[in-house]
């Protein structure tokens, strides 16, 4: 099935700092999402985005698709930004989606 | 209203014990969505809904039993769960099932604990 691999694994950074979160995948997609999976639990969709670049608020998104990558970029961090991103695209068949490795975010006040 | 809401968030029951996870939404989405998540791991897709149909089981094991009783509300039955099932339980819902090509909202979960 396709791979999809993220990276950093793990990132800490001080509150006000910018972050670049990598989404790698194996195979070409039609589209792709982020979500942010926060300390209790709860995933919310920050972005679906099947290519091109895509903005809210402090966060925004940009796939490539042709070169099987997407940029998650987070600027002037909040500590509400801790938790664990993931990225998701379709699997072969387009039945389901294939979710990252994930991020994992910690801001420090 | 744009939220997915699972009761209860926290479950603790025994290897005997029969309970339900319960998943409502009331944004007229027509596809839900049953997912596993383990610590320090991606959700895993359980099953999927549409129209009230069961479209997709990825060959889980029969002491899950799903049940979409109408389009808002999503149930899961559990009986006879083993401590490795132990996990968070997270429903999801999107506007119709095409494939993978819809947007996901997920609700909070439950936190299931097998004794």
């Amino acid at each position: 099935g396709i791979q999809v691999e993220q990276s950093p694994p793990d990132l800490i950074l001080q509150e006000g700092a910018n972050s670049t979160l990598r989404c790698n995948f194996s195979d070409s997609v039609n589209n792709l999402q982020w979500f942010h999976q926060n300390p209790w639990g709860q995933l919310i969709n920050l972005f679906y985005i099947p290519s091109g670049t895509k903005q809210n608020g402090r966060l925004s998104a940009t796939t490539v698709a042709t070169e099987r990558y997407s940029l998650l970029y987070i600027s002037s961090s909040q500590t509400t930004d801790s938790g664990v991103y993931f990225c998701a695209v379709p699997n072969f068949g387009n039945e389901k989606l294939t979710f990252g490795t994930g991020t994992r975010l910690t801001i420090i006040p | 209203d744009t939220e997915v809401t699972q009761t209860p968030k926290h479950l603790v029951m025994g290897m005997t014990n029969k309970k339900s996870l319960k998943c409502e939404q009331h944004m007229g989405h027509r596809a839900m969505y049953w997912y596993k998540q383990k610590a320090k791991k991606p959700p895993e897709l359980m099953f999927v809904y549409s129209y009230e149909k069961l479209s997709i089981n990825e060959s889980v094991p029969s002491r899950f039993s799903p049940e979409c009783p109408n389009s808002s509300l999503l149930n899961l039955h559990l009986h006879a769960l083993q401590p490795e099932d132990s996990a968070l339980y997270l429903c999801a819902s999107s506007l119709s099932y095409r494939g993978a090509n819809e947007k996901l909202f997920f609700g909070s979960g439950t936190q299931l604990s097998v004794l």
